[in-house]
C-alpha cells in the first residue's frame, strides 16, 4: 500500500507563480522526503524533513511538516519552466521489523512560459 | 563517478520468458530498492534489501525475484508468473535505509511483445 498521497494530481501554473503541493500519509513517520522526476527519468532527491522539524528551506523550495495532521507541503517559489516535472513525497514505513521507503502517486506540475 | 546504474534502458520480453534487470551502485550504500511505475500509479515497491544476503518483499512482489549476493548489486528477475510486466522499473539505493536520501538509476522500460 502507498503511504503518501499527493494533492493535487496535476497542477498547471504560469512562470513566476508559486506552486504548492500537498502530501498526506497514514502512519507515524521518522522523516518525509520530496523527490522530483522528469518524464521518463529516475527520481532526484529534493529535501528531507525529520519528524521533529516543522519547516525546512532549500533554495526556492520550502517544505512544511505537520505530524498532528499527518501532512506535508512543498512550495516552489518563483517557478520556472524548468520546474516542470512530477513531484513525489516518500516516507519511511516499518514492516515486520524492516524499514522501507514508500512513495505516493505524485503531483504533475506544468509551468507555462 | 559514484552513482547507481540500471541496464538495459529498454528491454523487450516475449510472453513466457524470464528477464533480469541489472542494478549496480558504487556508493557503498547498504539499502537497495526496486520500484515499478505505471502511468498514474506512482511508484510501487517490489522488493527491498537493507543488507547483503537479506531482502524483503514489498507491496507487489508476486511474479518477481531478487538476489543480494554483493553489496553493489541487486538484480531483479521478472518471471513468467508476472502477468502484466510492461512498466517502467526503477532501482534506488540509500546509505542506511529510508531515513537517508535515496539515489535512483535512470530506469528500465520493459515491454512485453
Amino acid at each position: 500500500s502507498q503511504q503518501g498521497e499527493e494533492d493535487p494530481q496535476a497542477l498547471s501554473i504560469q512562470e513566476g507563480e508559486n506552486a504548492t503541493m500537498n502530501c498526506s500519509y497514514k502512519t507515524s513517520i521518522n522523516n518525509l522526503q520530496w523527490y522530483r522526476q522528469n518524464s521518463g527519468r529516475g527520481l532526484v532527491h529534493l529535501i528531507l524533513i525529520r519528524s521533529n522539524e516543522r519547516e525546512k528551506h532549500s533554495g526556492r523550495l520550502r517544505v512544511t511538516l505537520d505530524t498532528s495532521k499527518k501532512s506535508s507541503s512543498l512550495l516552489i517559489t518563483a517557478s520556472r519552466a524548468a520546474d516542470t516535472a512530477s513531484y513525489f513525497c516518500a516516507t519511511d514505513s516499518t514492516q515486520g521489523g524492516s524499514e522501507k521507503l514508500v512513495f505516493g502517486k505524485g503531483t504533475k506540475l506544468t509551468v507555462n512560459p | 563517478d559514484g552513482g547507481i546504474t540500471q541496464s538495459p534502458k529498454y528491454l523487450f520480453r516475449k510472453e513466457g520468458q524470464n528477464v533480469t534487470l541489472s542494478c549496480e551502485q558504487n556508493l557503498n550504500h547498504d539499502a537497495m530498492y526496486w520500484y515499478r511505475q505505471d502511468p498514474g500509479q506512482g511508484l510501487r515497491l517490489i522488493y527491498y534489501s537493507q543488507i547483503v544476503n537479506d531482502f524483503q518483499k514489498g507491496d507487489i512482489a508476486e511474479g518477481y525475484s531478487v538476489s543480494r549476493e554483493k553489496k553493489e548489486s541487486f538484480p531483479l528477475t521478472v518471471t513468467s508468473a508476472q502477468k502484466n510486466p510492461t512498466a517502467f522499473y526503477l532501482c534506488a539505493s540509500s546509505l542506511r535505509g529510508p531515513n537517508t536520501e535515496a539515489f535512483f538509476g535512470q530506469g528500465t522500460r520493459l515491454t512485453v511483445v
